[in-house]
């Protein structure tokens, strides 16, 4: 099975909060990660977080990550018809240039 | 900072040529860089890991003799595609992390989007 597992789709109203979510199975994960992505583009760096942290705040996006139930969610205050993207969870095991291993993504579609 | 650009942003060609991407990182230097690649509504997959004046490591089922992977100097590295043939054709996206983060950061480049007809 997939080692990172994400919802496929999440649809919000512009001005409304989104909670994308990330499930991942690998007690050993050291860092968790949330990328974005636009149409035809790369991936953007969000935020990310420490394994032992359990919530980190970046102006409109919130890091929670559950450790005890490898949960990780991203939440976007606000939420902006230029939120709309692909989101991608990712986790990296072990230290110094450790490989990811994403998530397939999850479909964000803010509507006016 | 921490930028990644990637040349050419999309390139089409006939089966059986060759495609080079390059991969550079723009205000930093990289030992390790990272090759992805990503299918339509699929995650990405990382294929090798470049590593500068070294071999790259690749990952199990990337054949290593079609993806060719040169990491010349701190801040290029690149793929080529060899003999391409139509099921090559995807979005191939490199990624590196700036020196005195742990490595545990990765930027990535635009990507370029292969075609092979």
């Amino acid at each position: 099975g997939e080692d990172v597992e994400q919802s496929l789709f999440l649809s919000v109203r512009e001005g409304d909060s989104s909670v994308i979510n990330c499930t991942y199975t690998d007690s050993s994960s050291t860092y968790l990660y949330w990328y974005k992505q636009e149409p035809g583009a790369g991936l953007q760096l969000l935020t990310y977080i420490f394994s032992n942290m359990d919530m980190k705040q970046d102006q409109r996006l919130t890091v929670l990550l559950n450790k005890k139930d490898k949960h990780l969610s991203l939440r976007i205050a606000d939420t902006q018809t230029g939120d709309s993207a692909i989101y991608f969870c990712a986790e990296s095991r072990g230290s110094g240039y450790s490989t990811l291993t994403f998530g397939k993504g999850t479909m964000l579609l803010v509507s006016p | 900072g921490a930028v990644v650009s990637q040349h050419p942003s999309r390139v089409i060609c006939k089966s059986g040529t060759s495609v080079k991407i390059e991969c550079r990182s723009l205000d930093f230097q990289a030992t390790t860089m990272f090759w992805y690649r990503q299918f339509p509504k699929k995650s990405l997959m990382l294929m090798a890991t470049s590593n500068e004046g070294s071999k790259a490591t690749y990952e199990q089922g990337v054949e290593k003799d079609k993806f060719l992977i040169n990491h010349a100097s701190l801040t290029l590295s690149t793929l080529t595609v060899t003999s391409a043939h139509p099921e090559d054709s995807s979005f191939y996206i490199c990624s590196a992390s700036p020196p005195g983060q742990g490595g545990e950061t990765q930027y990535f480049g635009p990507g370029t989007r292969l075609l092979v007809l």
